[in-house]
């Protein structure tokens, strides 16, 4: 069965610092991985994704995530954080042999000024 | 930039009343999706649609709902007979190919009293 966890339900973090937003997954054979990010009121944005290939992806906004084979995670980053970055993250997780997306439970971020 | 457009924004029935919420995927996708969010917890998959048919659908998706293609453009999710349980934000999605990201729609808030 698929499934991702993210571990922090909150990340604070001051504008200009860089951030990291954690998830790991759980998958048979080859993972298909999003972000997405949900401001306030809002639908589900996506962010970037992992398919194939380099093993950082870039993204929306300035956003980047690395997947790691090993570790079974796909954490998302960016180097410099903004008070607008504030939101709420999902990643997801897609095996090969389904179409529906397994989202995690989302983890906040507040970038304070 | 194309997007998934979902009415109404917010819906309020009372139990056992059918529902039917309205989605207008990206034009050239191919792939239709439904998911949930009950307030506070993580989003989840509902059901698929591909080639005017049910493709993968979760437990969730029981004989309550039902979702149609009446037409080229709208996707529909109805349920049949409301519960308390059914009050959440629904999201439409579409993606152009099984292996692409999904781009979601703003959401329809069922409110069931």
């Amino acid at each position: 069965a698929q499934s991702v966890a993210q571990p922090e339900d909150q990340v604070n973090v001051a504008e200009g610092n860089p951030l990291t937003v954690k998830c790991t997954y759980s998958v048979s054979g080859n993972p298909y991985l999003f972000w997405y990010v949900q401001y306030p009121n809002r639908g589900l944005q996506f962010l970037l994704k992992y398919i194939t290939g380099d093993n950082l992806v870039k993204g929306s906004y300035g956003f980047e995530a690395e997947f790691n084979k090993s570790q079974t995670s796909f954490h998302l980053k960016k180097p410099s954080a903004l008070v607008s970055d504030s939101a709420l993250y999902f990643c997801a997780v897609r095996g090969l042999s389904f179409q529906k997306l397994v989202f995690g439970t989302g983890t906040r971020l507040l970038v304070s000024p | 930039e194309p997007e998934v457009t979902q009415t109404p924004s917010h819906q309020v029935t009372q139990m056992g009343q059918e529902v039917i919420l309205r989605c207008v995927p990206i034009s050239n996708h191919l792939y239709f999706y439904w998911y949930r969010q009950i307030l506070g917890q993580k989003v989840e998959f509902l059901v698929s649609f591909y080639n005017n048919e049910i493709s993968e659908k979760s437990e969730i998706f029981d004989d309550q709902f039902s979702v149609e293609r009446p037409d080229g453009s709208n996707f529909t999710l109805k349920i049949r007979s409301t519960k308390l349980e059914d009050s959440a934000m629904y999201f439409c999605a579409s993606s152009k190919e099984m292996n692409t990201e999904a781009f979601f729609g703003q959401g329809t808030r069922l409110t069931v009293v």
